[in-house]
């Protein structure tokens, strides 16, 4: 079975720039989960889709929003982009709220500049 | 609120020492559920072990073992005879309620660093 995938894996933008992020989750996980990875603050949890509808947020600005489409899959969109915005972007998918465990794609690094 | 310590900010040891990376946790819940994951230097998280409160037994996997004592709130994670491959950074993480088990709080994370 397929792992989550995530792209790009690499994006570069500049400050005032909107950026969107793709996850497609395992074949079958109908949950996608969002967090942000920085040096200065780790990991943290952005916001979790479930059946097309946010279920959990995270403490993060209105300048992240997110959606899930039909079939799972996810985007992540960062508005308006800030220098402190630069991060490694994981996407987490699970089977659905009832399982706890969750599975990581590679990541997305996207550089402000 | 949830808060994972990993004191521990890195980690080196020689090949073929065992090692054991600490973990604290606070949490309000009765309900709860404890994880380890690796992450490489790919990025990717690799999901290795996952505790609930109820489950105190601990584990052993091979090489991998874990203790987890609620009386400590602490869920240890022990590498026996490491091996360079097991060279990551390791996040211990703790989730609410199913339904929120989502919302992993992640600690700061222990590098490992094992050398020949």
């Amino acid at each position: 079975k397929a792992g989550v995938t995530q792209t790009p894996r690499y994006l570069i933008k500049t400050r005032g720039q909107q950026v969107t992020l793709s996850c497609s989750p395992i074949s079958g996980h109908r949950s996608v989960s969002w967090y942000q990875q920085t040096p200065g603050q780790g990991l943290q949890f952005l916001f979790e889709y479930f059946s097309e509808t946010q279920r959990n947020k995270g403490n993060f600005p209105g300048r992240f929003s997110g959606r899930q489409f039909s079939n799972s899959r996810s985007e992540m969109n960062v508005s308006t982009l800030e220098l402190g915005d630069s991060a490694l972007y994981l996407c987490a998918s699970r089977p659905g709220q009832a399982y706890n465990e969750q599975f990581f794609g590679p990541g997305t690094r996207l550089t402000v500049l | 609120a949830q808060k994972v310590t990993q004191a521990q900010t890195e980690i080196s040891v020689v090949e073929k020492e065992d090692v054991t990376l600490d973990c604290v946790y606070e949490t309000r819940d009765t309900t709860y559920y404890l994880f380890w994951y690796k992450q490489p230097p790919s990025g990717e998280l690799v999901f290795l072990i996952r505790r609930n409160s109820f489950d105190e037994q601990n584990e052993i996997s091979g090489r991998y073992s874990w203790n987890f004592q609620k009386s400590t709130s602490s869920f240890n994670f022990t590498i026996t005879a490491s091996q360079v491959v097991d060279s990551a950074v390791y996040f211990c993480a703790l989730s609410g309620e199913t339904g929120t088990a989502s919302k992993l709080t992640f600690g700061t994370g222990t590098r490992l660093q094992v050398t020949l």
